[in-house]
């Protein structure tokens, strides 16, 4: 099983400033096929999660552009660039390259 | 527009079972795999299970192998998740979506599942 360690666990951030998030796989997830499946969560309190990136770098329709994924390999890191209060929430990352799928632990975002 | 709608939560005790469903809408749903994931009280999102887009092929989470299956019924555009044996640990608000390959995942309101005697 691949393990996601996802850092920081919490992140005390203030309105317009920047946030970022970095996952760590134990393996490499790039797919057989090239294509690395990496894709960023967030799931704001009582809702479904809610796709924001994909393939690692990719923004899903209707995400702002505030959001931005990088990383190759093994590390990945999900930017917000400056948070805004609806922002809040937990982040996770998700890979399915292979079975099992695998989250990180989640990353809660939260202002100060 | 996409949507997908889970049903079929409740309370059951220990040992017992549930059958979820997940109807869906605005996409081609046999052309796609399809995923259960979950969140108990306190915790993260844990991926539970994906079938493939004819049904053939499944993967399950250790945590629920054996006990869980899940099925898919094209004609009806219904993804299903049976489960046996549930544990006080299979508390959670269940969620379907799409597999987490595909572009443009989404998942639908979620379900609430408690295993309590």
């Amino acid at each position: 099983e691949i393990v996601m360690t996802q850092t920081p666990l919490s992140s005390p951030v203030t309105l317009g400033q920047p946030a970022s998030i970095s996952c760590r796989s134990s393996q490499s997830l790039v797919h057989s096929n090239g294509k690395t499946y990496l894709s960023w969560l967030q799931q704001r309190p009582g809702q479904p999660p809610r796709l924001l990136i994909y393939k690692i770098s990719n923004r899903f329709s209707g995400v702002p552009d505030r959001f931005s994924g990088s990383g190759a390999g093994t590390y990945f890191t999900l930017k917000i660039s400056r948070v805004e209060a609806e922002d809040v929430g937990v982040y996770y990352c998700l890979q399915a390259t292979h079975f099992p799928r695998t989250f990180g632990q989640g990353t809660k975002v939260e202002i100060k | 527009e996409v949507h997908l709608v889970e049903s079929g939560g409740g309370l059951e005790q220990p040992g017992g079972s549930l059958r979820l469903s997940c109807a869906v809408s605005g996409f081609t749903f046999s052309s796609f795999g399809m995923s259960w994931v979950r969140r108990a009280p306190g915790k993260g999102l844990e991926w539970v299970a994906t079938i493939n887009d004819d049904g053939t092929r499944k993967h399950y989470a250790d945590s629920v192998e054996g006990r869980f299956t899940i099925s898919r019924d094209n004609s009806k555009n219904m993804l299903f998740l049976q489960m046996n044996g549930l544990r006080v640990g299979d508390t959670a608000v269940y969620y379907c979506g799409k597999d987490a390959q595909y572009d443009d995942v989404i998942w639908g309101p979620g379900t609430l599942v408690t295993v309590s005697s």
